[in-house]
């Protein structure tokens, strides 16, 4: 079993839906969560950073983290076009922050 | 403000050769890690450097090794490739310092092929 597990996808949505796109994990550990973007043949671009439980929001986005089930999400609100690309999630524990654990990503197409 | 930024962009070799990647880190950050990401797959951590020293590894074998030089930045060397090293190499820097806000920017990546 995976440490990070994320649905592959693809998950296609009309422009200006409401996307929510999840993790799971197993090592209860982690402490930072962090959410990145990438698109096709292209380095991860960082949207969120989260310490621990709770809420953040920034923009269009927000991103959630419940420790208690192991569970994290990112919402993109009034999605659009250019918002077409795969998105990883991260996470690190305490003790190793410096190593970055992914997901395996979810591709997101947004229909015009 | 440069961001990351890896040469060359894409490379070729074959089986058994060997390959330096480098890596420049983002302007004010001392501290860059690689990950190799292979098709389809999210990235994995092969190592870190942290004041031109390997401050952790991932599961790579020793055929993966690196170095980081006094203006930060850093090359990822591979010896005897072969197929299953294909794959985009990320290089990402963060401040290393202070582990709680260590949050690390990826460059573009160097896209290896071995045949």
């Amino acid at each position: 079993q995976k440490e990070v597990e994320q649905d592959p996808g693809p998950l296609s949505v009309p422009e200006g839906a409401i996307v929510s796109l999840n993790c799971t994990y197993s090592n209860s550990a982690f402490q930072y969560f962090m959410w990145y973007r990438q698109y096709s043949r292209k380095g991860p671009e960082l949207l969120m950073y989260t310490y621990s439980s709770g809420n953040k929001e920034d923009g269009r986005f927000t991103a959630q983290v419940d420790k208690s089930s192991k569970y994290i999400s990112l919402f993109i609100r009034d999605s659009q076009p250019s918002d077409s690309a795969t998105y990883l999630c991260a996470m690190s524990s305490w003790d190793s922050s410096y190593k970055l654990i992914f997901g395996s990503g979810t591709r997101l197409l947004v229909r015009p | 403000d440069a961001g990351v930024t890896q040469s060359p962009t894409h490379l070729i070799k074959t089986r058994g050769q060997q390959v330096t990647l480098r890596c420049s880190p983002k302007s004010g950050h001392d501290t860059v890690s690689w990950y190799q990401q292979a098709l389809g797959q999210g990235p994995q951590f092969i190592f870190q450097y942290y004041e031109e020293e390997e401050r952790q590894r991932g599961n790579f074998p020793d055929r993966f090794s690196g170095h980081q030089f006094p203006n930060y930045s850093s090359e990822l060397n591979v010896n005897a490739l072969l197929l299953g090293d294909s794959a985009l190499y990320l290089c990402a820097s963060s401040l290393g310092a202070d582990q709680s806000t260590d949050t690390q920017y990826f460059g573009p990546g160097t896209r290896l092929t071995v045949l």
